[in-house]
């Protein structure tokens, strides 16, 4: 079965700093995932994905995420934090359906 | 705007009371999918649909019934709920279920509030 996990339940990062939230994965053959972000009291939105190729992905509002087969990892990162990049993210993997982590809250203080 | 829109976007009922979320895609999709999302837990996926026709029920309670009348409305009805029932419910488009590598796109969600 496909899954994910996110292992922090917060990240507290201040504006300006590099952040990173993590992500492990578990599948059965090539892993496709994604990360998306929820803001208050909104749904999910997409933020990047990895299918194939470069390990180095780039999305949306300056994130990027690393995929590292090796550590089945696919951490979120941006090199500087905004405090409007406080959310809730999500992790996920595509089988037949999207299996979401149970997110990591990030909060980036001025 | 996301391309899905749900109602109501905040919802009170009682345990014997019966209501419906409504759930429209403008996105020309063909899968349509229910996600419970509650504090602190994986968001769980309800229901999915493809091409109208229902292809997962994940162990959900009967006190919960999905009705998809074409490719872009579903509907979440929902009766004798009770008070662990109280979450966020999201509606998801994708352009195909199963295959595909494609994202998902979500609605702004429904808070129920089960009393």
């Amino acid at each position: 079965a496909q899954s994910v996990a996110q292992p922090e339940d917060q990240v507290n990062v201040a504006e300006g700093n590099p952040l990173t939230v993590k992500c492990t994965y578990s599948v059965s053959g090539n892993p496709y995932l994604f990360w998306y972000v929820q803001y208050p009291n909104r749904g999910l939105q997409f933020l990047l994905k990895y299918i194939t190729g470069d390990n180095l992905v780039k999305g949306s509002y300056g994130f990027e995420a690393e995929f590292n087969k090796s550590q089945t990892s696919f951490h979120l990162k941006k090199p500087s934090a905004l405090v409007s990049d406080s959310a809730l993210y999500f992790c996920a993997v595509k089988g037949h359906d999207m299996r979401f982590g149970a997110g990591t809250r990030l909060t980036v203080k001025p | 705007e996301t391309g899905v829109t749900q109602t109501p976007r905040h919802l009170v009922m009682g345990m014997t009371n019966k209501k419906s979320l409504k759930c429209e895609q403008h996105l020309g999709h063909n899968a349509m999918y229910w996600y419970k999302q509650s504090a602190k837990k994986p968001l769980e996926l309800m229901f999915v649909y493809s091409l109208e026709e229902r292809v997962e029920n994940n162990s959900v309670p009967s006190r919960f019934s999905p009705e998809c009348p074409n490719s872009s409305h579903l509907f979440l009805h929902l009766h004798t709920l009770q008070p662990e029932d109280s979450a966020l419910y999201l509606c998801a488009s994708s352009p195909l279920w199963g295959t595909g590598t494609g994202e998902l796109f979500f609605g702004e969600g429904s808070r129920l509030t089960v009393l």
